[in-house]
């Protein structure tokens, strides 16, 4: 049983295209993340979502759209896509917010914008 | 000022020794958590071991160990008796305060690519 998957695990895809990344999580967690890894591997946290209520949204263009249509999900959307944008990206989700709750991440999407 | 830095970009072990992978961190909460994660080649990341601020004991996780020196600001892992499968991207990260905005996010070191030779 996959605790934390995400679809699709590649995408390749055109610059100006709109595309979208799905995650679910079965582990009864209450938040939810998205993170991005570039190709140097540093990974940044993009978006969180604690019980579907938006708690972190740092600077990332406004192409990217998070939705968490319930606990258990966290898409993004990109509009728009740039070739900057080729990256990994890694849904991840914790049991709370709190300092002592580690993450569990999904297996990453690479992202490759032509 | 960086939160999580690991200055070893790469390490070579030989298998079935030790090694310790450094991590040194920044904050001024009290409250915080230490984790360690796994990065193979395939590109999963796996959490390994956890450390709390207050936890006075250092983390053990079978082979794995923190090595918490909480007035040096430093938590570093070792890995006892190394094995091929260890080859792999390390991350420190850190979770600051209890909750509330910013709190809530995991911010990662850069990594150290560890490669165990047979």
């Amino acid at each position: 049983d996959t605790a934390v998957s995400q679809t699709p695990k590649y995408l390749v895809t055109q610059m100006g295209n709109d595309k979208s990344i799905k995650c679910e999580q079965n582990l009864g967690h209450d938040t939810m993340y998205w993170y991005k890894q570039d190709s140097k591997k540093f990974l940044k946290i993009m978006f969180s979502y604690n019980n579907k209520e938006l708690i972190i949204n740092e600077t990332v263009p406004n192409r990217f759209s998070p939705k968490s249509p319930d606990k258990a999900h966290l898409n993004l959307h990109i509009n728009s896509l740039e070739l900057g944008d080729s990256a990994v990206y890694f849904c991840a989700s914790s049991q709370a917010p709190q300092y002592n709750s580690p993450l569990h991440f999904g297996n990453g999407t690479r992202l490759t914008v032509t | 000022a960086q939160k999580i830095t690991q200055t070893q970009p790469g390490m070579f072990v030989q298998e079935k020794e030790a090694v310790t992978l450094d991590c040194t961190y920044d904050t001024s909460d009290q409250s915080y958590g230490l984790f360690w994660y796994k990065q193979p080649s395939s590109g999963e990341m796996i959490f390994l071991i956890y450390q709390g601020s207050y936890d006075e004991q250092n983390a053990t996780e079978g082979r794995y160990s923190l090595n918490f020196q909480k007035a040096r600001k430093s938590a570093n892992l070792v890995i006892s008796a190394s094995q091929l499968g260890d080859s792999a991207m390390y991350f420190c990260a850190m979770r600051e305060g209890w909750g509330g905005g910013s709190n809530y996010k995991l911010t990662f070191g850069k990594g150290t690519l560890l490669t165990v030779n047979p």
